[in-house]
Parts: structure tokens; sequence; C-alpha cells
């Protein structure tokens, strides 16, 4: 099974500044099949990034995804209000399909 | 429209039995792998399962296998996860969620949630 490791934890940040997210997965993910998902209280989760550095549909150009191997980076650009949520990595190249532990985002 | 709407949650006493059902539309259903994935209260989400198209590879998560089982009715356009041998630790949202084409670990699409509550 391979385990991600999300970090930081906790981030706290104010709008307009850059947020980096790490990923750090025990074993090499495959093609870089490595996902990256939002969620906000009181709702199912939203898949931002796809193959470590694909946008989903709709999602904003200032999400990037970036990284291969065992280390992956989410970063924001310039955090608007509504980025201030709870976000998840997902490896899906071989089962089980693991998830990050989460970090959440939070206004400073 | 995608819509997945996920019914069946409820309160069960720990050992209990409980069918989880998906009712799916807006795509077609019998071209998508599927998955189930849980959220305890608090916690982080939690793969569960995962069936492709066809019924022809499923997966589980350790914490699950030999307890649950995932299946569908492509003629229904519905997924179901079938659990037994509830456990205190069962208790979360359960999701119900679309895989990708290619990768159906992948999830594009998720329902709102159905609450399982385990307890005595």
């Amino acid at each position: 099974e391979i385990v991600l490791t999300q970090s930081p934890g906790t981030l706290s940040l104010s709008p307009g500044e850059r947020a980096t997210l790490s990923c750090r997965a025990s074993q090499s993910v495959s093609s870089s099949y490595l996902a990256w998902y939002q969620q906000k209280p009181g709702q199912a989760p939203r898949l931002l990034i796809y193959g470590a550095y694909s946008r989903a549909t709709g999602i904003p150009d200032r999400f990037s995804g970036s990284g291969s191997g065992t280390d992956f980076i989410l970063t924001i650009s310039r955090l608007e209000p509504e980025d201030f949520a709870v976000y998840y990595c997902q490896q899906y190249g071989s089962s089980p399909y693991t998830f990050g532990q989460g970090t959440k985002l939070e206004i400073k | 429209e995608v819509q997945l709407v996920e019914s069946g949650g409820g309160l069960v006493q720990p050992g209990g039995s409980l069918r989880l059902s998906c009712a799916a539309s807006g795509f077609t259903f019998s071209s998508n792998s599927m998955n189930w994935v849980r959220q305890a209260p608090g916690k982080g989400l939690e793969w569960v399962s995962y069936i492709s198209s066809s019924s022809n590879a499923i997966y589980y998560a350790d914490s699950v296998k030999g307890r649950f089982t995932v299946s569908r009715d492509n003629a229904k356009n519905s997924l179901y996860l079938q659990m037994n041998s509830l456990r205190d630790e069962d208790t979360a949202v359960y999701y119900c969620a679309r895989g990708g084409i290619t990768f159906g670990g992948l999830i594009v699409v998720w329902g709102q949630g159905t609450l399982v509550t385990v307890s005595s």
C-alpha cells in the first residue's frame, strides 16, 4: 500500500498570498497518477488536479500541480477567499487508491 | 447534469448489516467504473472500494475486505455497497464516486454522501 503524507497539516495564509502544499509518497507513484481534491465544510470533495499537473474542467489557472516519483506539490498562486478549504492528495495508480490525511488551508 | 444520489444510510448496531445504494444519472453509467469513498466525522477521506464498468475488476481497502461487497446493476444505473459485520469505526459519510474513463481510481464526480452510524 502506498502511504501519502501531506504537509503541513494546517497552513495559515492571507488572501492574495501564495500557497504551497506538499504530498509525499512512501513509494514511487506510477506514471504520476496523483490527484488533488478540494473539500469545503459540509460539501463533497471536488477534483482539482489529475496526472500530477493537469487541471480538471473548470478549475482556475491559479491552481497548479507539479512533481513526480514520490514528491508532489499543489500551488495556489494568489489565494482567493473561496480557496480556504481542506486539500487532499490521492494516488490512483495502484489499488488501494490511498488518500493523504489532508492539509487545512485557513485564513490568517 | 451528472448526478450521483446515495441512499440507505442510517443507524445500525455493531455486528449489523446495511446496504447502500447509489442512483446515477446524466452519463453513461455502464461505461464508467465506480468507487465508494468514506469519511469519518471530522476525519479525512478513505477509499473503500472500486468496481469496473463490467464488474470484472473489484478491489477493496484492507479495512473492509471480507465484510463489504460492492456490486452494480447497469440496467438500473445503480451502484451498491453491502456492509456486513459493521464496527464502530465504520461510522462515516459514504460517498458514491464516478471513476475516470482511463483510470478508474481517479474520482471525477462525487455524490453528496449518506451517513452511516454504527452504535449501540
